[in-house]
């Protein structure tokens, strides 16, 4: 079962402008991470956030979390075509060996 | 930096055959996961480990088997490989953390496809 979900699955920007992905989860969280994996590669992490936390800032990117609603946001201030990737959200299943459960990613295309 | 490393990035192989896939993590970290990433479904995990000799089952493990023999490497096993078992195939790696979950460290994935 998919705990995160992003939303939009596809993005198309040119650079120079912002791109924001969203992603819901289902169950209590503790903390929440976006990852990045660029075409055909491993995923890299970009950010965690913690559920005490609202607001995150790493570079230019803005990672957002409202656990009344379940959701949290990424920001990509001033998009490069070396941010073209896929983006996703994972957040842990709890217990004692922190699964982490991933969504199926949005799919950032950013155009020169 | 962490690094973590696959035995081959892509890998054909027969349907029936016995495949290996290897992951090595040179950080001493604790756990270590195997998961398949296909289209639409994002990452789902096959099995993971928490410590040498010790492993357990993740949402997918039917068809698959592991072994740690070592702190350091974490094999999958495909018993009879079939061909609904293409996939791309992602080790990652974490350090045990406290109350929060820290991130995990992949490696750069093997495309696995079964003829």
């Amino acid at each position: 079962s998919q705990q995160g979900e992003e939303d939009p699955q596809a993005l198309s920007i040119q650079e120079g402008e912002n791109a924001t992905m969203n992603c819901s989860y289902k169950t209590s969280i503790n903390n929440l991470q976006w990852y990045r994996q660029n075409s055909g590669r491993g995923l890299v992490h970009l950010i965690l956030i913690r559920s005490n936390e609202r607001e995150k800032h790493s570079g230019r990117l803005r990672v957002t979390l409202d656990t009344s609603k379940k959701s949290s946001s990424l920001l990509i201030t001033a998009s490069r075509a070396a941010d073209t990737a896929s983006y996703f959200c994972a957040t842990p299943l709890g217990g004692g060996y922190n699964k982490l459960i991933f969504g199926a990613g949005t799919r950032l295309a950013v155009h020169p | 930096d962490v690094k973590v490393t696959q035995s081959s990035r892509y890998l054909v192989k027969r349907t029936g055959e016995k495949v290996f896939l290897e992951c090595v993590q040179d950080m001493d970290h604790e756990n270590m996961f195997w998961y398949r990433q296909d289209p639409g479904l994002g990452l789902r995990l096959i099995y993971f480990s928490y410590d040498v000799k010790m492993k357990e089952k993740g949402d997918i493990p039917e068809g698959y088997s592991v072994s740690r023999e070592k702190k350091e490497r974490f094999s999958l096993i495909l018993e009879s490989a079939s061909t609904n078992q293409t996939s791309m195939y992602l080790c990652a790696s974490r350090n045990l953390g406290g109350y929060y979950s820290y991130e995990q460290y992949f490696g750069p994935g093997t495309r696995l496809t079964v003829t």
